[in-house]
């Protein structure tokens, strides 16, 4: 099946740890993106990547670290999670940079943090 | 800065009755794009406007872009259960490499 995939789809864990979101697109897509969904439904951009170099970090802690080893993956490792950091991180893909192209997300994976 | 409001924040309606969500930018769009979001579900693109004034249909749900390019709206004849979920209009921002996404509306059907 074509699509954007993300794992894990839940994720579990204390303050101070440290874990990875792994994201995949098989749509051959130049550009990928991480959103966060807060508890209200609000979608924030994180980051964009295209073709593998950064284009948008929006003001993200850098406790957040983005990784595209190639335009098909983009990886987000969050080292030392605060209770905040709990929300839904949708991974996304549009076929070329630049806010006209549509975006296909992947299914989520909701973070909760204790 | 740069703002894209949408409303009203939740709408309930009977099954059978009309809904519609309305978005206004703070400038004007070079496009508008919607999405829905089921209950548990991840963001889905249902369409793109692009012209002044352009309306277009998919079956039940009808979208207009004002001739402005600063407004827009999402309406749902005949609601049915399968239409629950959030719709989020989202446009570009003036730098064009990201969207500005309205906070949503949830669309809630009575039992």
């Amino acid at each position: 099946d074509t699509a954007v995939s993300q794992t894990p789809k839940y994720l579990v864990t204390q303050m101070g740890n440290d874990k990875s979101i792994k994201c995949e697109q098989n749509l051959g897509h130049d550009t990928m993106y991480w959103y966060k969904q807060d508890s209200k439904k609000f979608l924030k951009i994180m980051f964009s990547y295209n073709n593998k170099e950064l284009i948008i970090n929006e003001t993200v802690p850098n406790r957040f670290s983005p990784k595209s080893p190639d335009k098909a993956h983009l990886n987000l490792h969050i080292n030392s999670l605060e209770l905040g950091d709990s929300a839904v991180y949708f991974c996304a893909s549009s076929p070329r940079q630049g806010a006209s192209s549509p975006l296909h997300f992947g299914n989520g994976t909701r973070l909760t943090v204790t | 800065g740069q703002q894209v409001m949408q409303i009203p924040q939740y709408q309930h309606v009977q099954e059978g009755e009309d809904f519609t969500t309305y978005c206004n930018s703070s400038t004007t769009l070079s496009n508008i794009q919607w999405y829905k979001q089921r209950p548990g579900g991840h963001p889905v693109f249902l369409i793109q406007l692009v012209k002044s004034g352009e309306v277009k249909k998919q079956k039940r749900l009808t979208f207009q872009f004002g001739e402005a390019k600063k407004n827009s709206s999402l309406h749902i004849t005949a609601t049915q259960t399968t239409d629950v979920g959030t719709y989020f209009c989202a446009g570009p921002k003036v730098s064009n490499y990201q969207l500005i996404w309205g906070a949503g509306t949830k669309l809630i059907i009575k039992p």
